[in-house]
């Protein structure tokens, strides 16, 4: 069985700085799709990123970036210029391609970020 | 707008009484699927439906049934609520296309559930 595995409960960062996240997961896989999503104090659940195991190049949307280490079966999430609206909790995300796992997200346990003004 | 609703937002029942969360997507998705969070264990997974009559289990199943009579439609059914089901629910959505709308899963607002 995938598991995927936040170490950080919680980080905090200085706003304007930059805050990395830490993701490890364990799967058999090698065809698998990792996402990082953000849940505001709003309880929503907001895609941030998402990466194609197969694709060697690191994704980045703007402000966000991984750091996709494929061997070592991590996915960190870097933020740039910290914004007090990146304040959230997020999470590590795993999904299997193909078959029929497309309905099944396996998440980690969390990462409360807190941004100091 | 695109959106998942769920109904209610909030809840708060006593052990035993039966009771039905509802999910409802308005973008024609094949895949839904039912996620309880607890903290310090991050979402996990529930049920899950393919389709219309085509649903499995998760990695929680037990104590939880689900249905798919409708392609927009999919309840959460707690027969028999017991304390330790005291959770938040997400309700979440995807299609059955190519490229990044398939993997991309929309979230529902959550369900607060306190069982006494």
């Amino acid at each position: 069985a995938q598991t995927v595995t936040q170490s950080q409960p919680e980080m905090s960062v200085q706003e304007a700085e930059t805050v990395t996240l830490s993701c490890t997961y364990d799967t058999s896989e090698s065809d698998y799709y990792l996402f990082w999503y953000k849940q505001p104090p709003s309880r929503q659940m907001i895609l941030v990123i998402r990466q194609e195991a197969y694709k060697q190049q690191n994704a980045t949307e703007n402000r966000f970036s991984v750091n996709f280490q494929k061997a070592a079966k991590s996915f960190s999430l870097k933020i740039s210029d910290s914004q007090l609206g990146d304040a959230a909790m997020y999470f590590c995300a795993y999904r299997r391609a193909g078959g029929t796992s497309y309905g099944k997200l396996t998440f980690g346990q969390g990462t409360i970020l807190t941004v100091h003004p | 707008e695109a959106q998942v609703t769920q109904n209610p937002r909030y809840l708060i029942t006593v052990t035993g009484k039966k009771l039905t969360v509802t999910c409802s997507q308005n973008m024609n998705h094949e895949y839904m699927s039912w996620y309880r969070q607890d903290p310090g264990l991050g979402l996990r997974q529930i049920y899950y439906s393919m389709n219309v009559e085509v649903t499995d289990k998760g990695d929680v199943p037990e104590g939880y049934k689900v249905s798919r009579k409708e392609k927009r439609n999919f309840p959460l059914i707690l027969e028999s609520p017991s304390p330790n089901q005291t959770s938040l629910y997400f309700c979440a959505s995807s299609p059955h296309t190519s490229g990044r709308a398939r993997e991309t899963q929309y979230f529902g607002p959550g369900t607060r559930l306190l069982v006494l």
